[in-house]
């Protein structure tokens, strides 16, 4: 059962646009969301997260918008610039410490922006 | 800066083979993980530890097992790898005091092949 859902395997984007990634989940229990993103042979590097009490946090580049009531969030990134070329990862807590700290992942996004 | 290392990079064994993936972390981090990455499965917990001792069972567990003897240092065993254990294994850690952001940070991977 996939508790958090990234719908679009793939997204292509011209540099300077807006990139929008999408996720969803089906967990209510999830309090705290974040974004990864993961270049070919390097690990996951954080990206941005919010909690469950806000509906935008903003980053430089990077906004997530978390709708609770659709279990829904979003990660655009404006302009849109060619090393953002990666696989975007959307993640989900219900908790801060011990063993609700554990991540749920989505099946992730790749992004590629286009010159 | 948080640096989590893991043992290998590439990784060929064979089946039936007991294979040992360490990881290490420089950060006094309580908690760590073990993940796999598959394409168009994401990333999935096996293990992860909350204390030194302190092992809890993530999403797939089947096949593995893990061992936390000192607070820096995550081992994933794989005690007969079989050929559907080839994939990209991920460690992260995070910490556990408060105000922190339920960061987790990622080690470099090691890819794993089992002919």
């Amino acid at each position: 059962d996939q508790q958090v859902k990234q719908n679009s395997p793939s997204l292509s984007v011209q540099e300077g646009r807006i990139s929008i990634l999408n996720c969803d989940y089906t967990n209510s229990m999830f309090d705290y969301f974040l974004w990864y993103k993961k270049y070919p042979a390097e690990g996951p590097t954080f990206l941005i997260s919010i909690s469950s009490i806000k509906d935008k946090n903003e980053d430089g580049r990077f906004t997530v918008f978390l709708n609770k009531s659709a279990k829904h969030l979003s990660l655009h990134i404006v302009p849109s610039q060619p090393g953002d070329s990666a696989v975007y990862f959307c993640a989900a807590s219900g908790g801060v410490t011990g063993t609700a700290s554990k991540l749920t992942f989505g099946t992730g996004t790749r992004l590629q922006v286009t010159l | 800066d948080v640096k989590v290392t893991q043992s290998s990079r590439y990784l060929v064994k064979r089946t039936g083979e007991k294979v040992f993936l360490e990881c290490v972390q420089d950060m006094d981090h309580e908690n760590m993980f073990w993940y796999r990455q598959d394409p168009g499965l994401g990333l999935r917990l096996i293990y992860f530890s909350y204390d030194v001792k302190m092992k809890e069972k993530g999403d797939i567990p089947e096949g593995y097992s893990v061992s936390r003897e000192k607070k820096e240092r995550f081992s994933l065993i794989l005690e007969s790898a079989s050929t559907n254990q080839t994939s990209m294994y991920l460690c992260a850690s995070r910490g556990d005091w408060p105000g922190v952001t339920d960061t987790q940070y990622f080690g470099p991977g090691t890819r794993l092949t089992v002919l």
